[in-house]
């Protein structure tokens, strides 16, 4: 079975530009969540998602906005991107929402110039 | 609030000795714990985790964890690092079940070394 995949593996963008990142789950898994990783730093949490609802949101900003389609794949938005918003974004899934392990994808690396 | 705390930022062994690797958490509940791995350019791989069964927690790879109410400690260990365990290693605090959003909070990494 696949694992948690996610697109595109590398971006490069300019300050104040807009980026989609994208997300699919692991088969069978209805949560997906999303998280940064600046360099050097701990997965910081942003969105969970769950049966397409909002389960979750993390210390962002409202520049950062996400989505889960009825396929559970999600997507993760940035708006007027940030020199700070360089970080990998990292796609985690699970079967659900409670206290369970989660399958990380291998993340977005976005560079902000 | 839900928190971990790893105490090195960095650990230095040689290989064939044991490795710990110390985290502390604080929790209003009783917490679900995770160790991760993150290899250099790789994503997070789930090592282990303790959801309140058996207190000693076996994982992939020879490592294995304690889970100690009383020290509120999760520490990490292994009986014999391998060149291949090289790697950042996170401390990980889940909410409770139940209720909506189930975040995970991550330590702020260890980053193991293993010397020949």
């Amino acid at each position: 079975d696949a694992g948690v995949t996610q697109s595109p593996t590398h971006l490069i963008k300019t300050r104040g530009q807009h980026v989609t990142l994208r997300c699919s789950p692991i088969s069978g898994h209805k949560s997906v969540s999303w998280y940064q990783q600046v360099l050097g730093q701990g997965p910081q949490f942003i969105f969970q998602y769950y049966e397409k609802e909002e389960r979750g949101r993390g210390n962002f900003p409202d520049r950062f906005s996400a989505r889960q389609f009825p396929n559970y794949s999600s997507e993760l938005n940035v708006n007027a991107l940030l020199l700070g918003d360089s970080a990998l974004y990292l796609c985690a899934s699970s079967l659900a929402t409670s206290g369970q392990a989660r399958g990380f994808g291998p993340g977005t690396r976005l560079t902000v110039t | 609030a839900q928190s971990v705390t790893q105490l090195d930022s960095h650990v230095s062994v040689s290989e064939g000795t044991p490795v710990l690797l110390r985290c502390n958490y604080s929790s209003s509940y009783s917490p679900s714990l995770f160790w991760y791995v993150q290899h250099p350019n790789k994503g997070l791989q789930l090592l282990l985790k303790y959801t309140s069964a058996a207190t000693l927690v076996k994982g992939i790879n020879g490592f294995e964890a304690e889970f100690k109410k009383s020290e509120t400690s999760f520490h990490l260990t292994k009986p014999s690092a391998h060149m291949s365990d090289a790697a950042e290693y996170f401390c990980v605090v889940s909410e409770p079940p139940g209720g909506g959003g189930n975040k995970l909070t991550f330590g702020t990494g260890t980053q193991l070394k293993v010397e020949l």
